[in-house]
């Protein structure tokens, strides 16, 4: 089945750092949507990706559509300590739109 | 404009017992989809249903397991005789399929947090 590995699993960093965290699949995605899940919360949508290629910006945050579209990554530049909490990149699966998860990036933030 | 609301969000039972979950989406949203996140993992997709319709079910253990969205009412998802391994966060989320729009994805609710004793 389709799986997304993300990379690093955790990441500890100082507030004002700039991080970059990165998502790879072994088949093709036709769509790529960041979420951050704080604890005990459902995810929440940061941005989504539709094209290849593509580069999108949500304020302190950018990410990027691989052009082969079996990857993507998210940048958060100037973390803050509220930036903490777990990313995971997902891609829709199928004709259902179902959404396949990665196995998330472990941020945390010391102010 | 609420969001999709997930309830309860915590939920006891002791093995062998029923747990019932419930959701409702967003307004205006007719589609709901369960995912399923055990401790320090990613959400797994379980069951992706329309009004009164199943449409992929997929994700869903064979047994013990069920999941309705009837035409009035929150989406239910049903376990029997629940296991140790049962116990997870459970997390709906719904979609209101109409391409184009920037909102076009699936908003997630806050999960129930199940913990079979």
């Amino acid at each position: 089945g389709q799986q997304l590995n993300q990379s690093p699993q955790s990441m500890f960093i100082q507030e004002g750092e700039d991080v970059s965290m990165n998502c790879t699949s072994s088949s093709i995605f036709n769509t790529w949507l960041w979420y951050k899940q704080d604890p005990g919360e459902g995810p929440v949508l940061l941005i989504a990706l539709y094209k290849a290629g593509e580069l999108t910006s949500n304020g302190r945050l950018t990410a990027q559509f691989g052009i082969t579209r079996k990857d993507s990554f998210l940048n958060i530049s100037a973390s803050i300590p509220s930036d903490v909490g777990i990313y995971f990149c997902a891609g829709h699966g199928g004709a259902t739109n179902k959404l396949i998860f990665g196995t998330g990036t472990l941020l945390a933030v010391q102010p | 404009n609420a969001g999709v609301m997930q309830n309860p969000r915590h939920l006891v039972r002791r093995r062998g017992q029923e747990a019932r979950l419930r959701c409702s989406p967003m307004k205006g949203h007719s589609h709901v989809y369960w995912y399923r996140q055990l401790p320090e993992e990613g959400l797994k997709f379980m069951v992706y249903l329309q009004k009164e319709n199943i449409i992929d079910e997929s994700g869903m253990p064979k047994e013990r397991f069920s999941a309705e969205f009837p035409k009035e009412g929150p989406s239910i998802l049903r376990i029997q005789q629940v296991v140790r391994g049962d116990s997870a966060a459970y997390f709906c989320a719904s979609w209101r399929d109409l391409p184009g729009l920037a909102d076009n994805e699936q908003f997630f609710g806050p999960g129930t947090r199940l913990t079979v004793l």
